[in-house]
């Protein structure tokens, strides 16, 4: 199956402070990837649609100035936490596919925010 | 969208075979059902998909009958490893494009 990757696995950062999350397409090309955060216990709850050239689509309830989501290119979407709290603290997790109706999923990214 | 039910958790035993079942009564013709596994601290792995009757391939089937409203995942023979949470998702939803959306999902505890 294809393969999606996140970058940084794992991060601790102080509260107020921006963190990056990089989800990459290593063998496919998409023009559309999601964002996912999941909270212990829980299922995956989708954040946003990230579209290659155009502004991400986000959730109700989703901060879009607090989430920053950026697709420059058909490998790679970021996720920007901006002035991270301790309620952000979860796993993050971004996914892409050849096609919408089958999705392969990144690894995720644990942040912790002091 | 499609909604899905699903039990929230079932146990099982090694080296028997486990069926997991999905309700999802409004499913759109254009609809696909789709199954993920997900390890603690992972990002969900694809298992299988289908749109009717059976699908089987390497690790699990899946059973869809005639009126697709509700689909079985299949896993023979667990081990312990196949200790995770399997979620049910359908889409695309017709008339637009897909966003998948996931439930509760389904907690499969294998027993020594």
């Amino acid at each position: 199956g294809a393969v999606v990757s996140q970058h940084p696995s794992r991060v601790i950062c102080k509260s107020g402070t921006s963190v990056k999350i990089e989800c990459r397409s290593l063998d496919f090309q998409a023009t559309t990837m999601f964002w996912y955060r999941q909270f212990p216990k829980q299922s995956l709850m989708l954040m946003a649609t990230s579209n290659e050239g155009s502004k991400a689509t986000y959730e109700q309830g989703v901060e879009k100035d607090k989430f920053l989501i950026n697709h420059a290119s058909l490998t790679l979407s970021t996720l920007t936490v901006t002035s991270a709290h301790p309620e952000d603290s979860s796993f993050y997790i971004c996914s892409g596919g050849l096609n919408q109706e089958t999705q392969y999923f990144g690894p995720g990214t644990r942040l912790l925010v002091l | 969208l499609a909604k899905t039910t699903q039990p929230i958790s079932m146990d099982s035993y090694e080296g028997q075979e486990v069926n997991i079942t999905c309700s999802h009564n409004n499913i759109a013709t254009n609809d696909y059902i789709t199954w993920y596994q997900q390890f603690p601290s992972q990002g969900p792995r694809f298992i299988i998909q289908g749109y009717k009757t059976k699908v089987t391939n390497e690790v699990a089937s899946l059973f869809i009958p005639a009126d697709r409203k509700s689909s079985t995942l299949s896993l023979p023979r667990v081990s312990l490893s196949d200790t995770a949470v399997y979620y049910c998702l359908v889409g695309p939803a017709s008339g637009g494009s897909y966003i998948p959306t996931f439930g509760r999902g389904t907690s499969l505890i294998v027993h020594p």
